[in-house]
Protein backbone atom coordinates (compact mmCIF):
# COMPACT_ATOMS: atom_id res chain seq x y z
CA UNK A 1 0.00 0.00 0.00
CA UNK A 2 1.03 3.75 -0.01
CA UNK A 3 1.62 4.98 3.09
CA UNK A 4 4.45 8.74 3.42
CA UNK A 5 5.99 9.74 6.76
CA UNK A 6 7.25 13.70 6.79
CA UNK A 7 9.63 14.72 9.17
CA UNK A 8 9.60 17.39 10.85
CA UNK A 9 6.07 18.79 11.00
CA UNK A 10 7.28 21.76 11.80
CA UNK A 11 10.31 23.78 10.73
CA UNK A 12 11.70 27.02 12.02
CA UNK A 13 14.79 28.76 10.78
CA UNK A 14 15.79 31.83 10.38
CA UNK A 15 16.56 33.76 7.16
CA UNK A 16 19.50 32.56 5.03
CA UNK A 17 19.87 28.94 6.71
CA UNK A 18 19.05 26.34 5.10
CA UNK A 19 16.08 23.96 5.60
CA UNK A 20 15.83 20.22 5.13
CA UNK A 21 12.23 18.08 5.03
CA UNK A 22 12.77 13.83 4.62
CA UNK A 23 9.97 11.33 3.37
CA UNK A 24 9.79 7.99 3.37
CA UNK A 25 7.64 5.93 1.89
CA UNK A 26 6.48 2.18 1.45
CA UNK A 27 6.10 1.20 -1.88
CA UNK A 28 8.90 0.04 -3.71
CA UNK A 29 7.26 0.62 -6.95
CA UNK A 30 7.74 4.33 -6.67
CA UNK A 31 9.44 5.76 -9.37
CA UNK A 32 8.18 9.36 -8.83
CA UNK A 33 9.00 11.47 -6.04
CA UNK A 34 7.53 15.28 -6.17
CA UNK A 35 7.66 18.15 -3.81
CA UNK A 36 4.40 20.85 -3.79
CA UNK A 37 4.77 23.90 -1.42
CA UNK A 38 1.62 25.12 -0.44
CA UNK A 39 1.24 28.50 0.66
CA UNK A 40 -1.78 30.09 3.04
CA UNK A 41 -4.94 30.25 0.89
CA UNK A 42 -3.07 28.97 -2.35
CA UNK A 43 -3.41 25.98 -4.57
CA UNK A 44 -0.23 23.48 -4.23
CA UNK A 45 2.74 24.06 -6.50
CA UNK A 46 5.10 21.78 -8.03
CA UNK A 47 8.44 23.20 -7.46
CA UNK A 48 10.59 19.99 -7.98
CA UNK A 49 10.91 16.31 -8.78
CA UNK A 50 12.63 13.88 -9.14
CA UNK A 51 12.61 10.22 -11.15
CA UNK A 52 13.66 6.87 -9.82
CA UNK A 53 16.49 6.78 -12.10
CA UNK A 54 18.11 9.46 -10.43
CA UNK A 55 19.85 10.58 -7.47
CA UNK A 56 19.85 13.94 -6.58
CA UNK A 57 18.00 17.28 -8.71
CA UNK A 58 18.99 20.73 -8.35
CA UNK A 59 16.93 23.77 -8.92
CA UNK A 60 18.70 27.22 -8.13
CA UNK A 61 18.24 27.28 -4.07
CA UNK A 62 15.96 23.61 -3.72
CA UNK A 63 17.36 20.31 -4.23
CA UNK A 64 15.80 16.73 -3.54
CA UNK A 65 17.72 14.06 -3.20
CA UNK A 66 16.75 10.15 -3.43
CA UNK A 67 17.53 7.20 -1.40
CA UNK A 68 15.53 3.85 -3.35
CA UNK A 69 17.31 1.49 -0.65
CA UNK A 70 16.03 3.34 2.02
CA UNK A 71 13.32 4.34 0.75
CA UNK A 72 13.05 7.91 1.59
CA UNK A 73 14.09 10.95 -0.36
CA UNK A 74 14.50 14.86 0.88
CA UNK A 75 14.26 18.66 0.22
CA UNK A 76 17.13 20.92 0.50
CA UNK A 77 16.35 24.62 0.65
CA UNK A 78 20.02 26.89 0.96
CA UNK A 79 19.53 30.68 1.97
CA UNK A 80 15.87 30.38 3.22
CA UNK A 81 14.11 33.85 2.35
CA UNK A 82 10.65 34.64 4.13
CA UNK A 83 8.64 33.71 0.98
CA UNK A 84 9.77 30.38 1.24
CA UNK A 85 7.13 30.15 3.89
CA UNK A 86 5.08 27.59 3.37
CA UNK A 87 3.54 24.02 4.05
CA UNK A 88 5.77 21.51 1.74
CA UNK A 89 4.33 18.32 0.99
CA UNK A 90 6.07 14.84 -0.83
CA UNK A 91 2.48 12.50 -2.01
CA UNK A 92 3.48 9.27 -2.64
CA UNK A 93 2.90 9.47 -6.63
CA UNK A 94 2.13 5.89 -8.20
CA UNK A 95 0.05 5.27 -11.27
CA UNK A 96 -1.39 8.79 -11.29
CA UNK A 97 -2.41 8.90 -8.11
CA UNK A 98 -0.78 11.03 -5.16
CA UNK A 99 -1.02 10.35 -1.56
CA UNK A 100 -0.52 13.32 0.50
CA UNK A 101 0.40 13.13 4.44
CA UNK A 102 -0.32 16.65 5.92
CA UNK A 103 3.08 18.03 5.19
CA UNK A 104 5.83 20.32 7.32
CA UNK A 105 4.97 23.82 8.01
CA UNK A 106 7.88 26.24 6.88
CA UNK A 107 8.64 29.23 8.98
CA UNK A 108 11.66 31.22 7.45
CA UNK A 109 12.23 34.37 9.97
CA UNK A 110 13.40 37.27 9.24
CA UNK B 1 -0.72 28.20 -22.32
CA UNK B 2 -3.78 28.09 -19.91
CA UNK B 3 -3.22 26.72 -16.72
CA UNK B 4 -5.70 24.48 -14.45
CA UNK B 5 -8.78 26.30 -13.74
CA UNK B 6 -11.76 25.88 -11.90
CA UNK B 7 -15.35 27.11 -11.20
CA UNK B 8 -16.74 28.46 -9.38
CA UNK B 9 -14.22 29.98 -6.99
CA UNK B 10 -16.32 29.87 -3.30
CA UNK B 11 -19.80 28.33 -2.88
CA UNK B 12 -22.20 27.98 0.32
CA UNK B 13 -24.71 25.26 0.55
CA UNK B 14 -26.75 23.79 3.14
CA UNK B 15 -26.74 20.17 4.21
CA UNK B 16 -28.43 17.94 2.00
CA UNK B 17 -28.33 20.00 -1.14
CA UNK B 18 -26.56 19.06 -4.20
CA UNK B 19 -23.18 20.66 -5.95
CA UNK B 20 -21.89 20.23 -9.17
CA UNK B 21 -17.76 21.81 -9.20
CA UNK B 22 -15.69 22.24 -12.81
CA UNK B 23 -12.26 21.67 -13.81
CA UNK B 24 -10.57 22.55 -17.48
CA UNK B 25 -7.34 21.09 -17.44
CA UNK B 26 -3.84 22.54 -18.48
CA UNK B 27 -3.50 22.79 -22.45
CA UNK B 28 -2.68 19.20 -23.71
CA UNK B 29 -3.29 17.40 -20.67
CA UNK B 30 -6.29 14.56 -20.69
CA UNK B 31 -6.39 13.46 -16.91
CA UNK B 32 -8.09 15.38 -14.36
CA UNK B 33 -8.40 13.98 -10.50
CA UNK B 34 -9.85 15.38 -7.94
CA UNK B 35 -8.98 16.35 -4.15
CA UNK B 36 -10.78 17.40 -1.01
CA UNK B 37 -8.32 19.46 1.39
CA UNK B 38 -9.50 19.85 4.94
CA UNK B 39 -7.77 23.06 6.88
CA UNK B 40 -4.88 22.01 8.09
CA UNK B 41 -4.50 18.56 6.59
CA UNK B 42 -3.21 17.16 2.91
CA UNK B 43 -5.19 17.37 -0.23
CA UNK B 44 -6.98 13.35 -0.18
CA UNK B 45 -7.66 11.92 -3.52
CA UNK B 46 -10.93 11.56 -4.68
CA UNK B 47 -11.04 10.21 -8.37
CA UNK B 48 -9.18 10.41 -11.09
CA UNK B 49 -10.95 10.41 -14.87
CA UNK B 50 -8.96 9.58 -17.96
CA UNK B 51 -10.51 9.34 -21.15
CA UNK B 52 -14.34 9.99 -19.97
CA UNK B 53 -14.47 6.85 -17.32
CA UNK B 54 -13.17 7.23 -14.19
CA UNK B 55 -9.89 5.27 -13.22
CA UNK B 56 -8.98 5.27 -9.84
CA UNK B 57 -10.93 6.00 -6.74
CA UNK B 58 -10.06 7.27 -3.26
CA UNK B 59 -11.87 6.21 -0.17
CA UNK B 60 -15.25 8.68 -0.63
CA UNK B 61 -19.01 7.50 -0.74
CA UNK B 62 -20.90 7.42 -3.55
CA UNK B 63 -22.17 10.96 -2.96
CA UNK B 64 -19.26 11.90 -4.78
CA UNK B 65 -19.82 11.33 -8.66
CA UNK B 66 -18.15 12.53 -11.19
CA UNK B 67 -18.14 13.21 -15.15
CA UNK B 68 -15.17 13.88 -17.85
CA UNK B 69 -15.88 15.23 -21.01
CA UNK B 70 -14.53 15.00 -24.66
CA UNK B 71 -12.79 18.28 -24.11
CA UNK B 72 -11.30 17.03 -21.15
CA UNK B 73 -13.04 19.10 -18.78
CA UNK B 74 -14.65 17.21 -15.73
CA UNK B 75 -16.88 18.08 -13.11
CA UNK B 76 -17.16 16.87 -9.35
CA UNK B 77 -20.56 16.17 -7.90
CA UNK B 78 -21.42 15.99 -4.35
CA UNK B 79 -25.01 14.79 -3.41
CA UNK B 80 -26.85 14.84 -0.14
CA UNK B 81 -24.58 17.53 1.74
CA UNK B 82 -22.95 17.07 5.01
CA UNK B 83 -21.21 19.70 7.56
CA UNK B 84 -18.05 17.37 6.88
CA UNK B 85 -17.59 17.81 3.05
CA UNK B 86 -16.70 21.79 3.78
CA UNK B 87 -13.23 21.90 2.41
CA UNK B 88 -11.57 23.22 -0.72
CA UNK B 89 -11.95 20.97 -3.59
CA UNK B 90 -8.63 21.13 -6.04
CA UNK B 91 -8.66 19.90 -8.90
CA UNK B 92 -5.18 18.54 -10.62
CA UNK B 93 -4.56 17.61 -14.38
CA UNK B 94 -1.75 15.81 -15.83
CA UNK B 95 -1.06 13.62 -19.23
CA UNK B 96 -1.64 10.13 -19.88
CA UNK B 97 -4.00 8.45 -17.03
CA UNK B 98 -2.65 6.10 -15.10
CA UNK B 99 -0.49 4.41 -17.80
CA UNK B 100 2.80 6.52 -16.41
CA UNK B 101 3.35 8.84 -13.92
CA UNK B 102 3.38 12.48 -15.48
CA UNK B 103 3.68 15.80 -12.88
CA UNK B 104 0.45 17.26 -11.65
CA UNK B 105 -0.78 20.26 -11.86
CA UNK B 106 -3.31 21.94 -9.31
CA UNK B 107 -5.91 24.47 -10.06
CA UNK B 108 -7.11 27.34 -7.40
CA UNK B 109 -9.55 25.55 -5.78
CA UNK B 110 -12.99 26.05 -5.62
CA UNK B 111 -14.01 26.38 -1.37
CA UNK B 112 -17.21 25.02 -0.35
CA UNK B 113 -18.79 25.70 2.80
CA UNK B 114 -21.83 23.59 4.12
CA UNK B 115 -24.22 25.45 6.82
Amino acid sequence: GENVEQHPSTLSVQEGDSAVIKCTYSDSASNYFPWYKQELGKRPQLIIDIRSNVGEKKDQRIAVTLNKTAKHFSLHITETQPEDSAVYFCPEANAGKSTFGDGTTLTVKP
Amino acid sequence: DAGVTQSPTHLIKTRGQQVTLRCSPKSGHDTVSWYQQALGQGPQFIFQYYEEEERQRGNFPDRFSGHQFPNYSSELNVNALLLGDSALYLCASSLGGTLFYNEQFFGPGTRLTVL
